[in-house]
Formats: C-alpha cells, structure tokens, sequence
C-alpha cells in the first residue's frame, strides 16, 4: 500500500540552527501539508501546498518556515533559526484531490536543545 | 474559527467494554468530520469519516454519526479488545479545495486483558 514516509525520524538540534525536514508523498498525490504537535497538545495544521504554492498557511507559519518541492517526489520543511519552542513532532500529509483521505507520514521528532 | 472539542484522556478500559469518546464542533458552514487513529509509534491512520448531516461513518467495529444538530461525532465501539489501544483524534475539514484539517487534542485509550 503507498505510504507517505518521512525523514529523519528524529533530529536533534542546537537553539539557533537550520533544520529541513523531508517527506516523501504519495506519488499520485497532488495536495501536501506540514502539521505539527507539540508534545500533550493537538495536532495544528501549518501549511498546504498546491500546485507548487503555498495554498493555505496557518498564524504559526511565519517567516521562520518555509516549504519546498524541489523535485517531482520530495516536500520539504525547513525551520530556520530554531528555538526551543519548535520541539515537536512534525507530520507531512498528502491528499490525492481537495477533501479526500490525507495519509500520513509517522513523523518526524524535532527536538531543538 | 472552526474548532474541535474532544474528551480529554485517558481512557480506561477493559477488554469487551464499551466506548464512547465524545467529540463536538464547531464550524461555519457544512464540513467533513474524521476520526483519525495512532497507534504507539505509528503516524496518523483515518479510521472513519462522514461527509453530511446524519451519515454515519464505520471501520473495524468504530461508529459514528454526524450530528449536525448537536453539532457533535462521537466515536463509539461495542466491545474494545487491547489491540485498540491508541490515541484518537476528532478533526474536520471545512470542505474547501485544499483545506487542512481541525483536530481535537487526541483522546488516549488504554485497553486491558
């Protein structure tokens, strides 16, 4: 069954350093998307990516994030000048077409130190 | 904005019990409504979802009926076994092109032998 997988699993990082997390969806996929869940708190959706734009983004994705899809297979995020605050788990997600079932990814553990 | 309010955790249950976990919302307009499942380690699964008013959405013995009147999605299961032991997540989306998903803060079910 096609998946949505991410990488790395885990990453730790010092105050101040640039992360990019990476995705792969699924290939057919058109619709992307980055959510994150800071740990005991609910899952917050960050951006949606469409046609090589950002479609949607939420109050939290500042100037600090940025999204890219720098081929025909990887999406990626990437959090500039890290802060402790940005310890999460970091989810990608596609969607085949607008509203249908989003996969996700098993996430990627951000641990800024 | 749109929101999703779910029964805080942790659920305690034995095997065979009956579930209920209680999500309600609120949105302008007519969106879909989701439970999503993550089990330990694992990303965010769809476990059930409805589209409109009434419908009721099911998978692996999980219901739930779309309430418009109440504006609620209770997640509900006849008989838990362990293997569902989990955590749950209510969101919904506002069934635009592209539109993220709301979720609740997750509701963690524990299932003893």
């Amino acid at each position: 069954e096609p998946e949505v997988t991410q990488t790395p699993s885990h990453q730790v990082t010092q105050m101040g350093q640039e992360v990019i997390l990476r995705c792969v969806p699924i290939s057919n996929h058109l619709y992307f998307y980055w959510y994150r869940q800071i740990l005991g708190q609910k899952v917050e959706f960050l951006v949606s990516f469409y046609n090589n734009e950002i479609s949607e983004k939420s109050e939290i994705f500042d100037d600090q994030f940025s999204v890219e899809r720098p081929d025909g297979s990887n999406f990626t995020l990437k959090i500039r000048s890290t802060k402790l605050e940005d310890s999460a788990m970091y989810f990608c997600a596609s969607t085949k077409d607008a509203n249908t079932e989003a996969f996700f990814g098993q996430g990627t553990r951000l641990t800024v130190v | 904005g749109d929101s999703v309010t779910q029964m805080e955790g942790p659920v305690t249950l034995s095997e065979e019990a009956f579930l209920t976990i209680n999500c309600t919302y609120t949105a302008t307009g007519y969106p879909s409504l989701f439970w999503y499942v993550q089990y330990p380690g694992e990303g965010l699964q769809l476990l059930l979802k409805a589209t409109k008013a009434d419908d009721k959405g099911s998978n692996k013995g999980f219901e739930a009926t779309y309430r418009k009147e109440t504006t609620s999605f209770h997640l509900e299961k006849g008989s838990v076994q362990v293997s569902d032991s989990a955590v749950y997540f209510c969101a919904l989306s506002a069934n635009q092109a592209g539109t993220a998903l709301i979720f609740g803060k997750g509701t963690t079910l524990s299932v003893s032998s």
